[in-house]
């Protein structure tokens, strides 16, 4: 039972416009919820959280909604740049406990 | 401050070996974690540790042992290496479970 899904195993987009990456998950009793980007040959590192009790985070050029009625989360990045080329991960938690992770997207960011 | 460090970065075992992945961390977490990601998947948690003389297990624990004599170290034990192990293993730590740093990864083939 996949609980986070990210259904879009990849994502092209042109440098300096919106990348939208998706996520959904089943378990309505996720309260926080965490971005990781990943380089090819290195670990993930984090990148942006957001707690149910709020609709959106914003950091920079990176932002998070989430849509709980949907059970749903998105990541935009605004604008898009060549380095923003990575895999993308969603990752969901209950009471601070384990991360469940989403399969990845990978972004491609074409100059 | 290296963060998370892992050895080796790469390992070819034949089926029944044996070996340990090295991991180890410099910033004093109390949280570590040993995950497995297979390609197009999203990472899965073999095991993890909350302290030092305490770990418990994950998704994915069959086929893996692991022990937190201190706080800096969490080798993963493979005991009779199969085909199916063959994956990519990163381990990570943090000081709640939320914003986990990772290490570089240990590239496994099993053949």
């Amino acid at each position: 039972d996949q609980q986070v899904k990210q259904n879009s195993p990849s994502l092209s987009v042109q440098e300096g416009r919106i990348s939208i990456l998706n996520c959904d998950y089943t378990n309505s009793m996720f309260d926080y919820f965490l971005w990781y980007k990943k380089y090819p040959a290195e670990g993930p590192t984090f990148l942006i959280s957001i707690s149910s009790i709020k609709d959106k985070n914003e950091d920079g050029r990176f932002t998070v909604f989430l849509n709980k009625s949907a059970k749903h989360l998105s990541l935009h990045i605004v604008p898009s740049q060549p380095g923003d080329s990575a895999v993308y991960f969603c990752a969901a938690t209950v009471g601070g406990g384990k991360l469940i992770f989403g399969q990845g997207t990978e972004l491609s960011v074409k100059p | 401050n290296a963060g998370v460090t892992q050895t080796p970065k790469f390992r070819i075992l034949k089926i029944g070996q044996s070996m340990t992945l090295q991991c180890a961390q410099d910033m004093n977490h109390n949280y570590m974690y040993w995950y497995r990601q297979d390609p197009g998947m999203g990472l899965k948690l073999i095991y993890y540790s909350v302290g030092a003389g305490i770990t418990d297990k994950g998704e994915v624990p069959n086929g893996y042992n692991v022990s937190r004599s201190t706080t800096e170290d969490f080798p993963l034990r493979l005991e009779l290496a199969a085909p199916s192990q063959t994956s990519v293993y990163f381990c990570a730590s943090s000081q709640t479970h939320y914003e986990q740093y990772f290490g570089p990864g240990t590239r496994l083939t099993v053949t």
